[in-house]
């Protein structure tokens, strides 16, 4: 079974210093990934997509930026975080197609003071 | 533009009375549909989807959706609700957009249960 994990699960930055947030899928090879952030109280705003290692799109501009070294690899980072980068982030991957469903991790609450 | 709409933020009920959760979506094509459930501070759990055939789609923990072209509506129902079913409900559109597929979720619809 494919099971998909993030780490770390809370964290707490500073302004200005930088975001590593890593996503990881087992059981399952060359996903589509994506990484979404959820706002309070809002809904979830895809941020980045990804169709295989080294190809990533992203959704909208924005001070994050993502990677994928490798085919179950998902990365997501920032060189100076913003107040306005505090959110649940969440992956999820995702077979080829539109009738495919997505499979989200457990999400990573991320607060920047 | 493909876009989802939930038209309830807030809703609450009794335990053990009906629920609907309301849904419509806006896209050109035959849409591939989808219900996720959000408990706090956890993942979307895929609650059932539609891709074709059978109008009326079960899925787990009791809840089943009923999709109607017509009413461009995807609404979400369970006939007697727990306690524990109390949480954050996300209706999607699934979309092909650069080759990949692509979820459009609608706002959520964040459902409390009285005793």
């Amino acid at each position: 079974s494919q099971t998909i994990h993030q780490w770390p699960a809370t964290l707490v930055q500073p302004v200005g210093s930088p975001l590593s947030l890593e996503c990881t899928v087992e059981g399952t090879s060359n996903p589509n990934l994506y990484w979404y952030r959820q706002a309070a109280g809002r809904g979830l705003q895809l941020l980045f997509y990804s169709v295989g290692i080294g190809q990533i799109s992203s959704e909208v501009p924005q001070n994050l930026s993502a990677s994928r070294p490798q085919d179950r690899q998902f990365i997501l980072s920032s060189k100076k975080l913003l107040l306005s980068d505090s959110g649940f982030y969440l992956c999820a991957w995702s077979r080829q197609g539109a009738s495919n469903e997505q499979f989200f991790g457990p999400g990573t609450r991320l607060t920047v003071l | 533009a493909q876009s989802v709409t939930q038209p309830d933020i807030h809703i609450t009920v009794s335990e053990g009375a009906s629920l609907e959760l309301r849904c419509n979506y806006s896209y050109g094509a035959t849409p591939y549909l989808f219900w996720y459930v959000q408990s706090p501070g956890q993942g979307l759990q895929l609650l059932l989807k539609y891709f074709s055939g059978d109008t009326l789609v079960q899925g787990i923990k009791g809840f089943e959706a009923e999709f109607k072209r017509s009413q461009s509506s995807f609404n979400l129902r369970k006939p007697s609700v727990h306690w524990s079913d109390a949480a954050e409900y996300f209706c999607a559109v699934g979309t092909i957009s650069g080759g990949y597929n692509k979820l459009i979720f609608g706002a959520g619809t964040r459902l409390a249960v009285h005793p």
